[in-house]
């Protein structure tokens, strides 16, 4: 267990639909980020929070936005969503940025489904 | 940019056997390279990581990788394997502990009896 929790589990959507993910970290963990896995397929970087301003974005567009909060939770919302938005969601968090010590937690997921 | 190439999609390997799992990366930075694992229906854990210490990393369950900067290559070993090594492994690549992290596309290991 890496005391990462993410909700739903499993959540299916239709095309157009928008859809909110959640993520809550560990204590004390500032950053949090949020990662796209397709089937068959490796993680794929969205973006990452820390102190609750964005701090880095992959190649994703801007229907995909984020927010983290005072109290170590944090959200991936989509819109117009896209059957290629099908995939396993992954929220990773860790205590900062800088230092070999750091390890990112990963949570279990959120797999989204849009039909 | 940093990549990571992980060689051979699907990896079957004989109960006991050697388990070696293939990873060249490519990164203009001095990279921290990490090993993850992901069993079926869950999110991924942390084998090891590589943060320019010592060459040879040792991990859980009984995996280390070399890290090898003239072959650019972070390969995972584990002397004997056991069923419950039956998983997705992922090698990755960022620039700094906390960063955002590269993956690689996966390989599958599958143990037979």
């Amino acid at each position: 267990e890496t005391g990462v929790t993410q909700s739903p589990t499993h959540l299916i959507k239709t095309r157009g639909q928008q859809v909110t993910l959640r993520c809550s970290s560990q204590s004390g963990h500032n950053t949090v980020s949020w990662y796209q896995q397709a089937l068959g397929q490796g993680p794929q970087f969205i973006f990452q929070y820390y102190r609750e301003e964005e701090n880095g974005r992959g190649n994703f567009p801007p229907r995909f936005s984020g927010l983290q909060f005072p109290n170590y939770s944090s959200e991936l919302n989509v819109n117009a969503l896209e059957l290629d938005d099908s995939a396993l969601y992954l929220c990773a968090s860790s205590l900062g940025l800088a230092g070999d010590q750091e390890t990112q937690y990963f949570g279990p997921g959120t797999r989204l489904l849009v039909l | 940019a940093q990549s990571v190439t992980q060689l051979g999609s699907h990896v079957s390997v004989s109960e006991g056997a050697l388990v070696l799992l293939r990873c060249n990366y490519s990164s203009s930075v001095p990279p921290y390279l990490f090993w993850y694992v992901q069993y079926p229906n869950q999110g991924l854990q942390l084998l090891l990581k590589y943060t320019s210490a010592a060459t040879l990393v040792k991990g859980i369950n009984g995996f280390e990788a070399e890290f090898k900067k003239s072959e650019t290559s972070f390969h995972l070993t584990k002397p004997s394997a056991h069923m419950s090594d039956a998983a997705e492994y992922f090698c990755a690549v960022s620039d700094s502990s906390a960063s955002k992290i590269i993956f690689g596309s996966g390989t599958r290991l599958s143990i037979r009896p």
